[in-house]
Order: structure tokens, then sequence, then C-alpha cells
């Protein structure tokens, strides 16, 4: 069975702080999906990020970063600079790659990251 | 391109009613996935659908939850008989494709039964 850990419950920073979010993941398949999802105040889900098992290669994108490392199964995300903006409950989430099981994801129980001003 | 869309986006029930909730895939989208999230938790898988067909259910609660995606409109889950632990945001999302990884989520629906 597929699982995600997210251990960080809650991190608070005080602006222009960097912070880092943690995710740990347990799959038997060799090739996935990772994801990236951030969870405003007003409860929408907003996509920032797919990476596939294949691809080892860190991103970043403009205040946001991911460093995937397969060895490790971790898939960490950091946030640069962070800004009052950036107060939200982000989720880790995985995916199987085949076909029976579709897009269907894996969620961590989320990182509440609170940017105070 | 509208997006997923779903609702109502909140909905009040008192315990016993039936809750039904809605949602319309993306153009061109045939699979349609429901997901709850139940107050300070994470989402959780609750069935996968295509096109009158149930793929995956094995997130779904035994009693009183169903779900159905029809040849025509929009996917719905319903749930019968609500209980005050039943309150939660629920989640649609839609993909093209199986196994994509391309899956676009709803703004979600809100129940809280009283």
């Amino acid at each position: 069975a597929q699982k995600v850990t997210q251990a960080q419950t809650e991190i608070s920073v005080v602006e222009k702080e960097d912070v880092t979010l943690d995710c740990v993941y347990e799959t038997r398949d060799t090739t996935y999906y990772l994801f990236w999802y951030k969870q405003p105040p007003s409860g929408e889900l907003v996509f920032l990020i797919r990476r596939n098992s294949f691809d080892e290669q860190n991103e970043i994108s403009g205040r946001y970063s991911w460093n995937f490392q397969k060895s490790t199964s971790s898939f960490n995300f950091t946030i640069t600079a962070s800004q009052v903006v950036d107060s939200a409950v982000y989720f880790c989430a995985l995916s199987e790659w085949n076909k029976a099981a579709g897009n269907k994801l894996t969620f961590g129980g989320g990182t509440r990251v609170l940017v105070k001003p | 391109n509208a997006g997923v869309m779903q609702n109502p986006r909140h909905l009040v029930r008192r315990r016993g009613q039936e809750a039904r909730l809605r949602c319309s895939p993306m153009k061109g989208h045939s699979h349609v996935y429901w997901y709850r999230q139940l107050p300070e938790e994470g989402l959780k898988f609750m069935v996968y659908l295509q096109k009158e067909n149930i793929i995956d259910e094995s997130g779904m609660p035994k009693e009183r939850f169903s779900a159905e995606f029809p040849k025509e409109g929009p996917s719905i889950l319903r749930i019968q008989q609500v209980v005050r632990g039943d309150s939660a945001a629920y989640f649609c999302a839609s993909s093209r494709e199986a196994n994509t990884g391309e899956l676009f989520f709803g703004e979600g629906s809100r129940l809280t039964v009283l």
C-alpha cells in the first residue's frame, strides 16, 4: 500500500524566512508521480508541481523549489523568502503509474504554514 | 475552458436527510475522482469513476454512500441519512486519461450536518 508522511503538522515563520516542508513516501511501484498542493484559507486546492519518478532533477519556480531524493523516498518543498500570502496548508501526494489506478492520489496529512508579518 | 465545477459549494443538512453533491468534469474528461477531507485532516480517496462505470470504490464507506457518473450529466456523490461525522469538504477531480498524472480539482463542496 502507498503511504505519504508529512511529519510537520505546523510550521510558523516570520516573513522573509525560508521554510522547508518534508515529505516522505512509501510505494512498491517503481514508477509513480509525486505532487504538491497548496490549500489556502479559502479552501480550494492549488496545484503546485507534479514530478514523475524518472525525473530526479530538482526544480525551482520563483520562490518555490523542490528536492526529490529517490534514494530516501523524499520529496521536500522549500519556500524561499516567505510571504504572508504563503500561509496555507500544503499537501504532498503520490499516485501510482498504472491504468487500473487511474490518477488516484494518496495524500499526506498536510503541513500548516503560518507566515507572520 | 471551464474547470471542474462542483455544486453546491456549501450544503447544510440535518441528521437523517440526504445530501447530493454534483461534479461536472472539465470538457473532454471522462475520469472522475471523489475525495473527502474531514476537518483538520488530509484528503482521502473515496471513489474513481469513468462514464457509467465505477472503477475503484475502495475508499467509499460501506453504507449510505454511493456515486455515479452517468453517460450524460454530472457525477453525483450521494449520502443517505447523513450523520454529523459526514461533515466534511468533498472534492471532485477529473482527468482526460487514466494514468497521466494530470488531475484537476474542483473547489470542493462543504457539507455541514446539524
